[in-house]
């Protein structure tokens, strides 16, 4: 089936403004993860979910910073009054339950550019 | 908390040639995984080659290899017979639970 997709693939937003990114997982797999890549960075851990559950929220940067995820499907990114180090590219990966153990499937990202 | 590192910033091979990109961790677990992925202008995250840590034997893919040394925490990445599609960023990447440690990555240049 389909890999991972991400929408929308760019996002350019002025700082204040809410942003929602999306994260559409390969059909099956019931762990979620989304990751920060600033530029010239390596990936850097936000949040995890296995099913509709996030278990782990420690890499979120700040509380304007929030994620849901609907069932085993679709997940959403949110970050409010977006900063200028917000931008970055975003990027979502899903997996089966066992996480670190099976490859984690990366989407295309997507990249936040706060003006 | 687990901390990846590589020190090559940028490396240049020639078509047809061999290198090596060094990776080095540092963890106190004892049951973890090893990552390298390979991230083209495309921003894909592709997924090389994987070592699990229980095991003695170096994983292989075809081109590319691992050296991976539990003791002193290294593990780098060989590719031979480099191609000119290999150029790309490349991270090493730690996994103990669920999320994957990362380190800042090699930019790989394959010359013709």
């Amino acid at each position: 089936g389909a890999g991972v997709s991400q929408s929308p693939s760019n996002k350019v937003t002025e700082k204040g403004k809410d942003v929602e990114l999306r994260c559409d997982p390969i059909s099956g797999h019931t762990a979620l993860y989304w990751y920060r890549q600033r530029l010239g960075q390596g990936l850097e851990f936000l949040i995890y979910f296995q099913g509709n559950s996030a278990p782990d929220k420690s890499g979120l940067p700040s509380d304007r910073f929030s994620a849901e995820r609907t069932g085993e499907s679709v997940s959403t990114l949110t970050i409010q009054r977006t900063q200028q180090e917000d931008s970055a590219v975003y990027l979502c990966a899903s997996s089966f339950p066992r996480a670190s153990y099976n490859e984690q499937f990366f989407g295309p990202g997507t990249r936040l550019t706060v003006l | 908390a687990q901390t990846v590192t590589q020190s090559q910033p940028e490396m240049s091979v020639q078509e047809a040639e061999t290198v090596t990109l060094s990776c080095t961790y540092d963890t106190s677990e004892n049951n973890y995984y090893l990552f390298w992925y390979k991230q083209p202008p495309s921003r894909q995250m592709i997924l090389v080659i994987r070592q699990e840590a229980y095991k003695q034997q170096n994983a292989t893919e075809n081109r590319f290899s691992v050296n991976f040394q539990k003791a002193a925490k290294s593990f780098s990445l060989k590719i031979s017979d480099s191609q000119l599609g290999d150029t790309a960023m490349y991270f090493c990447a730690f996994g103990a639970g669920y999320a994957l440690n990362f380190g800042k990555g090699t930019s790989l240049l394959v010359t013709p």
